[in-house]
């Protein structure tokens, strides 16, 4: 069963750090570039960051530029985003999503259940 | 990195057609075939229903169509059914990211 799961979400205090975690199974997963796609709550989906299949083309939105980091690990099926500084604003669930382009942009087939950010002091 | 804009709401009998409309800029919509559409369900994650502007991954029912007509893409539903009554939201690619539009919620009356 083609599958991603995310954990890593919590409770942080503002201007703190959270990894996010997604594991992968059921496919290649060296093929398919990977997002991460977030939405607060009661609001609709943003778009956070992008990752290609060798990490060649690293996007990211406005919103989160120099304070996320996406990274993947081919070898253990696995996609991070590494989130520092984070604000109020940034409380959502956050969704990892496989794309189906090996470079990321196209459209995004296989979503995970999500995890919980909440960003409150 | 503006959304894309999508009317905040829709409705339709069980048995019509409706169509949601996505509009955006030759930056994004108009300038590149990377179109999608997403179902969202309350408390579900998304589901991919339409991609490339109007291709459709296995398993979508072709009650479900898109196209685009220059800055405007458009997702048409035909034969409402209950279940359709959801959340939809239209994507694209717009060079270095990915833009959004703010969502359509979809009656069914």
């Amino acid at each position: 069963e083609v599958q991603l799961v995310e954990s890593g979400g919590g409770l942080v205090k503002p201007g703190g750090s959270l990894r996010l975690s997604c594991a992968a199974s059921g496919f290649t997963f060296n093929t398919y570039g990977m997002n991460w796609v977030r939405q607060a709550p009661g609001k609709g989906l943003e778009w956070v960051s992008s990752i290609s299949i060798t990490n060649m083309y690293i996007h990211y939105a406005d919103s989160v530029k120099g304070r996320f980091t996406i990274s993947r690990d081919n070898a253990k099926n696995s996609l991070s985003l590494q989130m520092n500084s984070l604000r109020a604003e940034d409380t959502a669930v956050y969704y990892c999503a496989r794309d189906l382009s090996s470079s990321g942009g196209n459209g995004m087939d296989v979503w995970g259940q999500g995890t919980t950010v909440t960003v409150s002091s | 990195q503006s959304a894309l804009t999508q009317p905040p709401s829709a409705s339709g009998s069980p048995g019509q057609s409706v169509t949601i409309s996505c509009t955006g800029t030759s930056s994004d919509v108009g300038g590149y075939k990377y179109v999608s559409w997403y179902q969202q369900h309350p408390g579900k994650a998304p589901k991919l229903l339409i991609y490339e502007v109007s291709k459709r991954p296995s398993g979508v029912p072709d009650r479900f169509s898109g196209s685009k007509s220059g800055n405007t893409a458009s997702l048409t539903v035909s034969g409402l059914q209950a279940e359709d009554e959801a959340d939809y939201y239209c994507s694209s690619y717009a060079g270095s990211n990915v833009l959004f539009g703010g969502g359509t919620k979809l009656t069914v009356l």
